[in-house]
């Protein structure tokens, strides 16, 4: 079956850039047919759908306007995994952040990884 | 893109039916048939229990449907059960090729 495992830092300083890596196994970061997909959770902002990538003949990246200027989610296809770098973080960037598999309704999801953003 | 507006909270005994309504626009849930909802348990992973807009999961019970009225999505639960609670949300396509999720609301079986 699908799995979704997530790796990176659990601590970020302030201004320093946030990045997370999603490994896949069981299908392929290339598939025609998924996206992957950025998702954090905090209780002050709830669930935030972040980006994603996906390969349609080509590379596409759909990302939220609330990060835009500071989110890059990078596909390697030599590891088959994606990831996730957030930049220029403040505490507000504090959060569970997940990896996903899914268009809309994300149907796999990674572990989740505690980032806390703090000096 | 703003959130989709859901209730904070919503409860019912257990076999009574719910639903939980999420609350877009024509721009996301009203303009595309990409409306999913999931359900979160504490420390569970979440999981996916409708996408667009009425269909099921394989392995997901059919006490769980869902439906859409013009900008409006809904989530019925029939038959509630105790391991029904948990936290929903929402989440739909929209009309920038990106995704919002609405603000989660938790379900609480009387």
């Amino acid at each position: 079956q699908v799995q979704l495992q997530q790796s990176g830092p659990g601590l970020v300083k302030p201004s320093q850039t946030l990045s997370l890596t999603c490994a896949i196994s069981g299908d392929s970061v290339s598939s025609n047919s998924a996206a992957w997909n950025w998702i954090r959770q905090s209780p002050s902002r709830g669930l935030e759908w972040l980006g994603r990538t996906y390969y349609r003949s080509k590379w596409y990246n759909d990302y939220a306007v609330s990060v835009k200027s500071r989110i890059t989610i990078n596909p390697d296809t030599s590891k088959n995994q994606f990831s996730l770098q957030l930049n220029s973080v403040t505490p507000e960037d504090t959060a569970v952040y997940y990896c996903a598999r899914g268009w809309v309704g994300a149907e796999i999801w990674g572990q989740g990884t505690l980032v806390i953003v703090s000096s | 893109q703003s959130a989709l507006t859901q209730p904070a909270s919503v409860s019912g005994s257990p076999g009574q039916s719910i639903t939980i309504s999420c609350t877009g626009s024509s721009s996301d849930v009203g303009g595309y048939n990409y409306v999913s909802w999931s359900q979160h348990h504490p420390g569970k992973a979440p999981k996916l229990i409708i996408y667009e807009v009425s269909n099921r999961p394989s392995g997901v019970s059919n006490r769980f449907s869902g439906s859409k009225s013009g900008n409006t999505a809904s989530l019925t639960i029939s038959g509630l059960q105790a391991e029904d609670e948990a936290d929903y949300y929402c989440s739909s396509y929209t009309s920038s090729s990106i995704v919002v999720f609405g603000g989660g609301t938790k379900l609480t079986v009387l």
